[in-house]
Formats: C-alpha cells, sequence, structure tokens
C-alpha cells in the first residue's frame, strides 16, 4: 500500500459524459501528479500541482482539468467524454521535487 | 526531449531462469532513474531507483545500475519466480522550473513460467 488513495476504483459512463477522480497523497507529499495509461499511449504525464498551485502540464486535453485543494487532496475532471478516453489514470505524490513519486491504486474508466 | 527505451516484450522465462530488461534513456542532465512494476490488475510499485552516475538501485533481488557512459539502466534478476510475472517499466524523472514528471518507457510484459 502506498498510501496514495483514488475513487473510484472503476467509472462506467457514455460519451458527452463528465466525470470527476478522487486523489488523496501520502500524508505529507505536497505535490500531486496525474497520468493516464493507455494501451495506444502507454503511460503518459498529465499534469502536476504542488502545494495547490498547478506546476506542469503535459500531453492533457483541454477537455480536462484539475485542482488541488487546501487539505491536498486533488480532483481530475474530464468533459464532453469520448471512447478514446478509455484508461486507466493514476495519481501520484511525492514530497517535492526529484523524490520518488508513489502512485495510486488507479482509476479504470470506460466510456461507451 | 528526454524519453525511455526499453526492451519490447513479452519475455517468458522459466522459474530460477536470469532476467534482464534493457532500458536506455536519451536525457539533459543526469536524471534520477527508476523502475516501476505493476502486477496484473494493480496500480504501479516502485521496484528501485537510483539518483546518480554508477549508483546501483535494488530491491527484491533485483537490480540496476546507473551508467552514464552507456545511457543504460539495465533490471536484472538472478533467479525470477512465477510471483514476478507483471509488466516492469522504466522511468526517468525530467526537472524543469520547479516542476517534476516521469518519462516511462513503454513497459516490459513477463511472464514466469513454473
Amino acid at each position: 500500500d502506498s498510501g496514495v488513495t483514488q475513487t473510484p476504483k472503476h467509472l462506467i459512463t457514455a460519451t458527452g459524459q463528465r466525470v470527476t477522480l478522487r486523489c488523496s497523497p501520502r500524508s505529507g507529499d505536497l505535490s500531486v501528479y496525474w497520468y493516464q495509461q493507455s494501451l495506444d499511449q502507454g503511460l503518459q504525464f498529465l499534469i502536476q500541482y504542488y502545494n495547490g498551485e498547478e506546476r506542469a502540464k503535459g500531453n492533457i486535453l483541454e477537455r480536462f482539468s484539475a485542482q488541488q485543494f487546501p487539505d491536498l487532496h486533488s480532483e481530475l475532471n474530464l468533459s464532453s467524454l469520448e471512447l478514446g478516453d478509455s484508461a486507466l489514470y493514476f495519481c501520484a505524490s511525492s514530497v517535492s521535487g526529484q523524490e520518488t513519486q508513489y502512485f495510486g491504486p488507479g482509476t479504470r474508466l470506460l466510456v461507451l | 526531449g528526454d524519453s525511455v527505451t526499453q526492451m519490447e516484450g513479452p519475455v517468458t522465462l522459466s522459474e530460477e531462469a536470469f532476467l534482464t530488461i534493457n532500458c536506455t534513456y536519451t536525457a539533459t542532465g543526469y536524471p534520477s532513474l527508476f523502475w516501476y512494476v505493476q502486477y496484473p490488475g494493480e496500480g504501479l510499485q516502485l521496484l528501485l531507483k537510483a539518483t546518480k552516475a554508477d549508483d546501483k538501485g535494488s530491491n527484491k533481488g533485483f537490480e540496476a545500475t546507473y551508467r552514464k557512459e552507456t545511457t543504460s539502466f539495465h533490471l536484472e534478476k538472478g533467479s525470477v519466480q512465477v510471483s514476478d510475472s507483471a509488466v516492469y517499466f522504466c522511468a526517468l524523472i525530467v526537472s524543469q522550473g520547479g516542476s517534476e514528471k516521469l518519462v516511462f518507457g513503454k513497459g516490459t510484459k513477463l511472464t514466469v513460467n513454473p
């Protein structure tokens, strides 16, 4: 158990819908990262937050957004969902900087 | 840009066989290097890491040495077990302007047969 929690574990929804994925980092970790794992793209970095502020953006679509709240949990919002958004979404956390990132169990999203 | 290349799988071995999964990287500077493992139906777990040249990371019988000259971080285990069956990802960390992200290889699926 990494100490990073993610909910829900599974999510099935329809095209055009909007969903919210939630992540709670390890106690004491200020950085939260979101990654997408799909069969064709592999593991890709989406976005990083540090203590409530956005620090870096990767290959994140404009239909996707995220935020980190004062209690340091983070949410990833996916809207106008398409079939191709079906993937495993991971959250990771670290203390900061070059420290190791610890991953949650992921949320498996299926868009029908 | 920074990237990681690891050997394509799948790799199938018999129990107690020797394992090598090759990983090479392209990066500006000298990033920390990682191996993560994903067991069936589970998330990513850190297996081992190395933060500077010639460092050797080790865990659960797995080892990898940070080789600056060959820009490599190959994963090895002397005697694999059925329980090692999983997907293994090599990764490096990219730091820029106060932000960090992991860049992953495509993963290598290992199956160990009894």
